[in-house]
């Protein structure tokens, strides 16, 4: 079984800041995906950064970078210059990469609420 | 290329009734899932796919039934509606690592 644990249920950070939200997870699939997702209050989910298990480097798009300590079993984003639409719902995941069953489909962390302030 | 959509947007149902969430994709795409979320909680799976003719239940599948008919197509249905199934329903397909998810259905059972 896949678990996800975000232990941050809300966050603050001043508008330009970084901030770093923490996800630490637990599986016995040998070769598994994590990810981040946004949810502003509209309500979607944007998809925002992946990182293979067997990946040598962090994974970094745009301002997003994922901090991956495989021995940790944790898999940090870090937003740089944070910016007031960054205020939203963030919501750490994994997937299993060996089989077809349900372990192929995403594991959700219970969400961690990011305010910028200005 | 609309990606992932779904309909309707919002529902209002009575306890007891039964109705059908739609999904469709025109990417192509063999795996395709249907979550829940529920305030204050991620996403949680209820049915997937890896392809047309082929679904399995997720972490939550009770009182949900889907079929596969399509690749493009993969409906959700309430059997008989109950308010612990108010929540928002999101649909997803996916192919390689990326899952693009629709833009969810806001669903009250009263």
């Amino acid at each position: 079984a896949q678990k996800i644990t975000q232990t941050q249920p809300g966050m603050f950070v001043q508008e330009k800041e970084a901030v770093t939200l923490d996800c630490t997870y637990d599986t016995s699939d040998p070769s598994y995906g994590l990810f981040w997702y946004k949810q502003p209050s509209s309500g979607e989910m944007i998809f925002l950064i992946y990182q293979g298990s067997y990946d040598q480097q962090n994974a970094t798009e745009g301002r997003y970078s994922l901090n991956f300590q495989k021995a940790r079993k944790s898999a940090n984003l870090v937003i740089s210059a944070s910016q007031l639409g960054d205020s939203a719902m963030y919501f750490c995941a994994m997937r299993g990469h060996q089989g077809s069953g349900s372990a192929r489909q995403l594991t959700f962390g219970s969400g961690t609420q990011l305010t910028v302030l200005p | 290329n609309a990606g992932v959509t779904q309909t309707p947007k919002f529902q209002v149902l009575k306890t007891g009734q039964s109705m059908t969430l739609q999904c469709a994709q025109d990417m192509n795409h063999e795996y395709m899932s249907w979550y829940r979320q529920d305030p204050g909680m991620g996403l949680r799976l209820i049915h997937y796919s890896v392809g047309a003719g082929i679904t399995d239940q997720g972490e939550v599948p009770n009182g949900y039934n889907v079929s596969r008919s399509t690749t493009e197509d993969f409906p959700l249905r309430l059997l008989s509606a109950a308010p612990s199934q108010t929540s928002v329903y999101f649909c997803a397909s996916s192919r390689g690592h990326e899952q693009y998810f629709g833009p969810g259905t806001r669903l009250t059972v009263t």
